[in-house]
């Protein structure tokens, strides 16, 4: 079946630290890839999406890439703010499938401390 | 724009009691659906419908009922309410475009004891 993995949280950094959150994902076929994040007492946003192999989704100054070989959509971010901290959820739409039936991980809790 | 609108935003219900989890959401969208938030578990997909009287069942259904007799308005009917029901239930909404992404309202924190 479809399932996705998250790294293990709560992570916590210094404000400007380098950020990655592990995303890898068993699916068949071709699924879309989104990271959502949701805000403390607010439900989930679209962060950014990658539809295809090898696409780079962007947005806010995150970033991650679909990478097919490893099943992997590993987020980024250079440089975090203290307004980064939230909860991360990583997803997948199977294949031809719509938005409708995501398939989330666990999720993944990111403080920024100034 | 409202977008996406749950009410209440918390619940406490004594085990066997029922009760409504509104929805609505006001961008037309087709697609609507529920989700339950648990602790290290992710959303996990309650019942979706994809358009006005058109409803089916996601990945946890039990104990859950919906329907769908406008477009805005996607209701989550707990008939008897147990404890493993304690959640934090998200409503949810999306085009009918391939990939469009959902739009999530702000969740209701439900407690049963």
């Amino acid at each position: 079946g479809n399932s996705v993995t998250q790294m293990e949280g709560p992570v916590t950094l210094s404000e400007e630290a380098f950020l990655t959150i592990n995303c890898t994902y068993t699916a068949t076929g071709y699924p879309s890839l989104f990271w959502y994040v949701q805000y403390p007492g607010e439900g989930l946003q679209l962060l950014l999406k990658a539809t295809k192999a090898d696409d780079k989704g962007s947005n806010k100054g995150f970033e991650a890439t679909y990478r097919k070989e490893t099943t992997s959509f590993h987020l980024e971010k250079g440089s975090v703010q203290v307004s980064d901290s939230a909860v991360y959820f990583c997803a997948l739409s199977p294949t031809f499938q719509g938005a409708q039936k995501l398939v989330f991980g666990q999720g993944t809790r990111l403080t920024i401390n100034p | 724009n409202a977008g996406v609108t749950q009410t209440p935003k918390f619940q406490v219900l004594k085990t066997g009691q029922s009760m409504t989890l509104q929805c609505a959401q006001d961008m037309n969208h087709e697609y609507m659906s529920w989700y339950r938030q648990d602790p290290g578990m992710g959303l996990r997909l309650i019942h979706y419908s994809v358009g006005a009287g058109i409803t089916d069942q996601g990945e946890v259904p039990n104990g859950y009922n919906v329907s769908r007799s406008t477009t805005e308005d996607f209701p989550l009917r707990l008939l008897s309410a147990a404890p493993s029901q304690t959640s934090v239930y998200f409503c949810a909404s999306s085009s009918d475009r391939l990939n469009s992404p959902l739009h999530f309202g702000n969740g209701t924190r439900l407690t049963v004891t």
